[in-house]
């Protein structure tokens, strides 16, 4: 069964530093998608950043990219130029061609220091 | 942009308790899911629908059961609240994309307390 693994329960960084989420995953699979979803406090939850497993070029949104590495099975987040809205909860995902599931990490408390 | 609306953001009941949580969503979304949220497990997907009427087991659904009458309303049905029902509850939709689902787009979620 696939799995999701996010091994920093909590991360802190300074406003205007760069910060990185680590995020690694257990399939069979060759082609799945790799999700970044944030959860601020009180607020809900939305799409960060995508990754299709077949592309092997790393995804970007504006201050956020991944670290893409497939053989390795480790995707990670890296925020830059943190801001104090960046503070949130993060989940890593998975979701492949077998179903209609996604599966979640445990997810990263990030905060972000003025 | 995506809209998904949960009907209560905080809830109260008691022990024995039938609870209807209510999603709806207006972006046409085939998918819908319910999850539950509790601190160090991340979500764990209790239910979810693939078309009207129709619903399938996620990964924990004892002691709760669904309804999808019609395709924007997705509801969560606790028939008997428990206090291990306690805990935050999101509703999310998505479409699809290559895969039978691509991106979520999530609900405010529910805080259930059960006393």
């Amino acid at each position: 069964a696939q799995t999701v693994t996010q091994s920093q329960p909590e991360m802190s960084v300074q406003e205007a530093e760069t910060v990185t989420l680590s995020c690694t995953y257990d399939t069979s699979e060759s082609d799945y998608y790799l999700f970044w979803y944030k959860q601020p406090p009180s607020r809900q939850m939305i799409l960060v950043i995508r990754q299709e497993a077949y592309k092997q070029q790393n995804a970007t949104e504006n201050r956020f990219s991944v670290n893409f590495q497939k053989a390795a099975k480790s995707f990670s987040l890296k925020i830059s130029d943190s801001q104090l809205g960046d503070a949130a909860m993060y989940f890593c995902a998975y979701s492949d061609t077998g179903g209609f599931k996604t599966i979640f990490g445990a997810g990263t408390r990030l905060f972000v220091k003025a | 942009d995506v809209k998904v609306t949960q009907s209560s953001r905080y809830l109260v009941k008691r022990t024995g308790e039938k609870v209807f949580l209510e999603c709806v969503q207006d972006m046409d979304h085939e998918n819908m899911f319910w999850y539950r949220q509790d601190p160090g497990l991340g979500l764990r997907l209790i239910y979810f629908s693939y078309d009207v009427k129709m619903k399938e087991k996620g990964d924990i659904p004892e002691g709760y059961s669904v309804s999808r009458e019609k395709k924007e309303r997705f509801s969560l049905i606790l028939e008997s609240a428990s206090t291990n029902q306690t805990s935050m509850y999101l509703c999310a939709s998505s479409s699809p994309g290559r895969f039978r689902t691509d991106t979520q787009y999530f609900g405010p979620g529910t805080r259930l307390t059960v006393l």
